[in-house]
């Protein structure tokens, strides 16, 4: 069965911090995707990767960059946690463009 | 970009009840997802859409393009199915991620 895999469900960090959220597909997936979901704000899309070392921006890029070295893995990086930046992540993944999206199960993310 | 309403925001239904949830987007789409979103974040894709209408089990979508119209049915609503629905709109491969807009979701409780 289809598996997306983030390396935390909980974190805390400081702000001023460099943090990395890690996701790992294991369906050969061209394309995946980080979102952050807010209160009355839904899923905004951060960034997408359509292919190793290929990244487009989203809705929401500042203050994000991301890294895709290898098909499976799809890492999140803040660059200097801010507080804004408390939220739940979620990384998905799909074989194509517009095919059905496979859902980690998030990480909820505090920044003290 | 896309503008993607969805309706209601919040439902409240007895169990059994038909319920309908609908999705309106701005500008022409490749496909249109629905996603469920239960308590504790998991989200799964229910169904995706390009033309007419699919079904599985007691759940029902059907897209309209030319009315750029979506809605997801469920019949014999029951309290399992208390969840946020969400719908997603994917613009034409190729359109990277300005092409890909959520609705905000309907928080959708079945009550026994």
């Amino acid at each position: 069965d289809v598996k997306v895999t983030q390396s935390s469900r909980y974190l805390v960090k400081r702000t001023g911090e460099k943090v990395f959220l890690e996701c790992v597909q294991d369906m050969d997936h061209e394309n995946m995707f980080w979102y952050r979901q807010d209160p009355g704000l839904g899923l905004r899309l951060i960034y997408f990767s359509y292919d190793v070392k290929m990244k487009e921006k989203g809705d929401i890029p500042e203050g994000y960059s991301v890294s895709r070295e290898k098909k499976e893995r799809f890492s999140l990086i803040l660059e200097s946690a801010s507080t804004n930046q408390t939220s739940m992540y979620l990384c998905a993944s799909s074989l194509t463009w517009g095919q059905p999206q496979h859902f980690g199960d998030g990480t909820r993310l505090s920044i003290l | 970009k896309n503008e993607v309403e969805q309706s209601p925001q919040n439902l409240t239904a007895q169990e059994g009840e038909f319920i309908t949830i609908n999705c309106s987007y701005s500008v022409g789409i490749s496909a249109l997802h629905w996603l469920q979103q239960h308590p504790g974040g998991g989200i799964v894709s229910l169904f995706m859409l390009s033309s007419g209408k699919k079904k599985h089990g007691r759940l029902i979508a059907t897209i309209n393009i030319q009315e750029k119209h979506s809605s997801l049915h469920i019949t014999a609503s029951h309290p399992r199915d208390s969840a946020v629905y969400i719908c997603a709109a994917f613009g034409y491969s190729g359109g990277g991620a300005d092409g890909l807009t959520f609705g905000k979701g309907t928080h959708l409780i079945i009550q026994p």
